[in-house]
């Protein structure tokens, strides 16, 4: 199965703030990348899909890219409501796999 | 609007069979670009993929619960059903239903995911 790695596991940072997460693949899985977020108690929401594509109805503020092995998650200026976990997920494979998350903290 | 909700028990005892129904609402089983997953989350952990299922049928297990694990689905009654045989308590988890949306190019995601339902296993 195909690892995803993200770093960093968790995050603190204040509103305003320009935040970056990574998701590593253990081979290359195109642009077969998607990004989520989940609140405590809720079910996830995708952000990002296609490594890059953003999801209708969500902020500009989140922006995706990268291709191959290595992607990142931008979020160009924190919002309150931004504190959550994050997962990214590849579907190159059949047998999807999600990242092990980053916990996003207000500092 | 497309929804989907889960449905099953909340307590179930070890070696027992956990039978789980997803019933999705505004979109059709059959649609040739749509699937459903299965997902689990165990309390305070990640995301763990478990099962897909598509209109042709086409099916996928993860690697290392493949011999616990049936998914089937009824069209016609828009849900989807995952059996989980010889329940642990390591299986204890809120376990979600998604819609998969595939594009022509292969790519796919989940969106959007059901509200989870927690299982809990204990004698």
């Amino acid at each position: 199965d195909i690892q995803m790695t993200q770093s960093p596991s968790s995050l603190s940072a204040s509103v305003g703030d320009r935040v970056t997460i990574t998701c590593r693949a253990s081979q290359s899985i195109s642009s077969y990348l998607n990004w989520y977020q989940q609140k405590p108690g809720k079910a996830p929401k995708l952000l990002i899909y296609a490594a890059s594509s953003l999801q209708s109805g969500v902020p500009s503020r989140f922006s995706g890219s990268g291709s191959g092995t290595d992607f990142t998650l931008t979020i160009s200026s924190l919002q309150p409501e931004d504190f959550a976990t994050y997962y990214c997920q590849q579907s190159y494979s059949t047998r999807i796999t999600f990242g092990q998350g980053t916990r996003l903290e207000i500092k | 609007q497309v929804t989907l909700k889960e449905s099953g028990p909340v307590l179930v005892k070890p070696t027992e069979t956990l039978t789980l129904t997803c019933t999705v609402s505004g979109f059709s089983l059959s649609n040739a670009r749509m699937g459903v997953s299965w997902i689990r989350q165990p309390p305070g952990k990640a995301l763990e993929w478990l099962a897909h299922i598509f209109s042709n049928d086409e099916k996928s297990y993860s690697t290392s619960l493949k011999s616990r694990l049936t998914i089937s689905k009824d069209t016609s009654k828009s849900q989807v059903v995952l059996t989980m045989t010889n329940m642990d308590p390591v299986d204890t988890a809120t376990y979600y239903c998604a819609r998969i949306r595939r594009t022509v190019a292969g790519t796919w995601w989940f969106d959007p995911w059901g509200q989870g339902t927690l299982v809990t296993v204990s004698s």
